[in-house]
C-alpha cells in the first residue's frame, strides 16, 4: 500500500496554464506539506497544513493555492503557470517528527 | 540564522569502503536532526533521527549518524558502501518545520 501518493507523476504543460496536483496519505497523519525541488535539487517547504487548517506558508506567489478537503488529502492548484513553475512538487506527511513523502510530481512548463 | 550544512556536493567511495557524508548544522536548543535518501526520480525516505538519547544513531540499510554536540554535526556513516547506496543524501531539522540541507551527491564505484 502506498503511504503518501501523488497524481499526477509528470505534467507537461504551456505558460499561462492553470493545473492542480493532488496528494493522498493513508496513514493517518494530521499534518501534511508540500515542497518544491528545483533543478539544483534544492528542496524548500511551501506550505503546511494539519487537521484542514493552514498553518504554514512560505513566501510562495498567491498563483500557488493549496487546498485540504480532509486532513488525508492536499492538493496544490498553480494559476498561470510560469517557466520558473518547472520542478519536482514534493508531497509529505507526518504525525510526529518525521514525514513521509510522496513520490514526487515532476512539473515542465514549456 | 539556523540550517543545517551539507559542505560536500559530491561523495565518491569505491564499493567496499566506509562512506561518510557530512553534515553541520546551527540550531538553537535541543534540535532533531534527520537524513534522508533520495533514489533517482523517487520522493525522499527516511534514513534515521536524532531526537535525545544514545548520540550514534542506527538507521535503515546499514547505515548510521553520530550526533555530536560540541562539533554541532550530525555526519552519516556506513562501514562498507554498496553501489546500490549511490543516491543523493539530506540532511534535515526540525524545529517547527522541516529545514533541509543542499544534499550530497553519493557515487559508490564498483
Amino acid at each position: 500500500d502506498t503511504a503518501v501518493s501523488q497524481t499526477p507523476k509528470y505534467l507537461v504543460t504551456q505558460m499561462g496554464n492553470d493545473k492542480s496536483i493532488k496528494c493522498e496519505q493513508n496513514l493517518g497523519h494530521d499534518t501534511m506539506y508540500w515542497y518544491k525541488q528545483d533543478s539544483k535539487k534544492f528542496l524548500k517547504i511551501m506550505f503546511s497544513y494539519n487537521n484542514k487548517e493552514l498553518i504554514i506558508n512560505e513566501t510562495v506567489p498567491n498563483r500557488f493555492s493549496p487546498k485540504s478537503p480532509d486532513k488525508a488529502h492536499l492538493n496544490l492548484h498553480i494559476n498561470s503557470l510560469e517557466l520558473g513553475d518547472s520542478a519536482v512538487y514534493f508531497c509529505a506527511s507526518s504525525q510526529g517528527v518525521e514525514q513521509y513523502f510522496g513520490p514526487g510530481t515532476r512539473l515542465t512548463v514549456t | 540564522a539556523q540550517s543545517v550544512a551539507q559542505p560536500e556536493d559530491q561523495v565518491k567511495v569505491a564499493e567496499g569502503n566506509p562512506l561518510t557524508v557530512k553534515c553541520t548544522y546551527s540550531v538553537s536548543g535541543n534540535p532533531y536532526l534527520f537524513w534522508y535518501v533520495q533514489y533517482p526520480n523517487r520522493g525522499l525516505q527516511f534514513l534515521l533521527k536524532y531526537i535525545t538519547g544514545d548520540n550514534l544513531v542506527k538507521g535503515s540499510y546499514g547505515f548510521e549518524a553520530e550526533f555530536n554536540k560540541s562539533q554541532t554535526s550530525f555526519h552519516l556513516k556506513k562501514p562498507s558502501a554498496l553501489v546500490s547506496d549511490s543516491a543523493l543524501y539530506f540532511c534535515a531539522y526540525n524545529f517547527n518545520k522541516f529545514y533541509f540541507g543542499s544534499g550530497t551527491k553519493l557515487n559508490v564505484k564498483p
